[in-house]
């Protein structure tokens, strides 16, 4: 089974603050997810990716295939950032195996 | 589109009792899947379904059983509830599993 860390497990930043959650797993993957989850608890799902770069707003995700680590990036961070991010990971026809999460906090 | 529609939203529960957890998705999705939320802990796993007809165990599949017979739902039966199943519960569901997923609004369970 795949075993996946973030880190770290809670931040605080100050707003307009560059963040950088960070994810690494322990066997090759098909695709890695990062997932969003709200104060109130919905979940919402940020990028698929398998290789390189995306990007969405002020939303940036990478992924090092080689490295076996993936981060993302928060631009100018708003106190509307403030949610659990999470990230998974799918190798071949297995279902996501999910990190803990990050937990950020984002102070105005 | 409603998306991935999960009842009840709360549900407490006696030791022993049974229930069954809802979910709907509208998106004709195949793959569809339940996990469990508990504190400190990442989203597992319960069971997962492919398509119409076909379930299979994820990584804490006992205590709990699904069926999928139409493409569209996916209930989650617990036979006999108990303390240790109070969690926050999640259906989600893909076009397939290489897809992304969409995930319900949650079944907070208490079991006491």
């Amino acid at each position: 089974k795949n075993e996946v860390e973030q880190s770290p497990q809670n931040l605080t930043a100050q707003e307009g603050e560059f963040i950088t959650i960070n994810c690494s797993y322990s066997v090759g993957i098909s695709a890695l997810h990062w997932l969003q989850q709200h104060p109130g608890g919905g979940i919402v799902s940020l990028f698929m990716l398998s290789s390189g770069k995306k990007k969405h707003g002020r939303l940036i995700a990478t992924i090092n295939i080689q490295e076996k680590h993936s981060s993302l990036h928060i631009t100018a961070s708003h106190p509307r950032d403030s949610a659990v991010y999470i990230c998974a990971v799918r190798s071949g026809n297995t279902p996501l195996v999910f990190g803990k999460g990050t937990r950020l906090s984002v102070i105005a | 589109n409603a998306g991935v529609t999960q009842t009840p939203k709360f549900q407490v529960l006696k030791t022993g009792q049974s229930m069954t957890l809802q979910c709907a998705q509208d998106m004709n999705h195949e793959y569809m899947s339940w996990y469990r939320q508990d504190p400190g802990m990442g989203l597992r796993l319960i069971h997962y379904s492919v398509g119409a007809g076909i379930t299979d165990q994820g990584e804490v599949p006992n205590g709990y059983n699904v069926s999928r017979s139409t493409t569209e739902d996916f209930p989650l039966r617990l036979l006999s509830a108990a303390p240790s199943q109070t969690s926050v519960y999640f259906c989600a569901s893909s076009q397939e599993l290489a897809y992304g997923y969409t995930f319900g609004s949650g079944t907070r369970l208490t079991v006491v």
